[in-house]
């Protein structure tokens, strides 16, 4: 079983929609949790961290937590063709930098 | 403030040869972490170091190798090169009492 869990999508969404991205992760001792960005090409970039169950809102995005059911989604409003990318889900499981990513779900928002 | 750098940015070698790498984080951060990244296996981890101490380690086999020197900037080494090696090579680095992780742009290596 995988630690981290995404579907690999794409996941195609028109302009102005909702995109939800989740994620679902085994160690249920798990502390932080992370959503980055990535475009082709280029590094991942970190832009979205929850620690706390519940919600958490950021501009368009908004991260969701609920630990009982070792979850975690992204949701991004009012979607841009600028979302287009590969999100990458990432937990870190206690003690020091350990942590797992998911292999990434594309996101393809179309105008 | 300046983000992580990471030299070279591109890399071509043949099998068998050696590599170094090497990362500076952003100033302050002192845990530095590598990760491999392929289109099959997405981004793997590789070792995390925190004040010259390799704190983490991935499922790696021992050709691939770490280093962190004092002023934070790490290195690292992979011998005996295998076409398998190619790859993105992403560098992060974290402050010392949080979490979140901030990439480099990373060194492709290709190995032929």
């Amino acid at each position: 079983q995988k630690e981290v869990e995404q579907n690999s999508g794409p996941l195609s969404v028109p302009e102005g929609a909702i995109a939800s991205l989740n994620c679902t992760y085994s160690d249920r001792g798990s502390q932080s949790f992370f959503w980055y960005r990535q475009y082709s090409g280029k590094s991942p970039e970190l832009i979205m961290f929850i620690y706390s169950n519940g919600d958490k809102e950021d501009g368009r995005f908004t991260a969701q937590l609920n630990k009982a059911s070792q979850y975690v989604s992204l949701l991004i409003r009012d979607s841009q063709p600028s979302d287009s990318a590969t999100y990458l889900c990432a937990v870190n499981s206690g003690g020091y930098q350990k942590v797992t990513f998911g292999t990434g779900t594309k996101l393809q928002v179309i105008p | 403030k300046a983000g992580v750098t990471q030299t070279p940015r591109y890399l071509i070698k043949t099998r068998g040869q050696q590599v170094t790498l090497s990362c500076s984080p952003i100033s302050g951060h002192r845990s530095v972490s590598w990760y491999q990244q392929t289109p099959g296996q997405g981004l793997q981890f590789l070792f995390e170091y925190f004040s010259e101490t390799q704190r983490n380690k991935g499922n790696f086999p021992g050709r691939f190798s770490g280093r962190q020197f004092s002023n934070s900037r790490s290195e690292m080494n992979v011998s005996t090169l295998e076409l398998g090696d190619s790859a993105l090579y992403l560098c992060a680095s974290t402050p010392a009492v949080r979490n979140e992780q901030f990439f480099g742009p990373g060194t492709r290596l290709t190995v032929l």
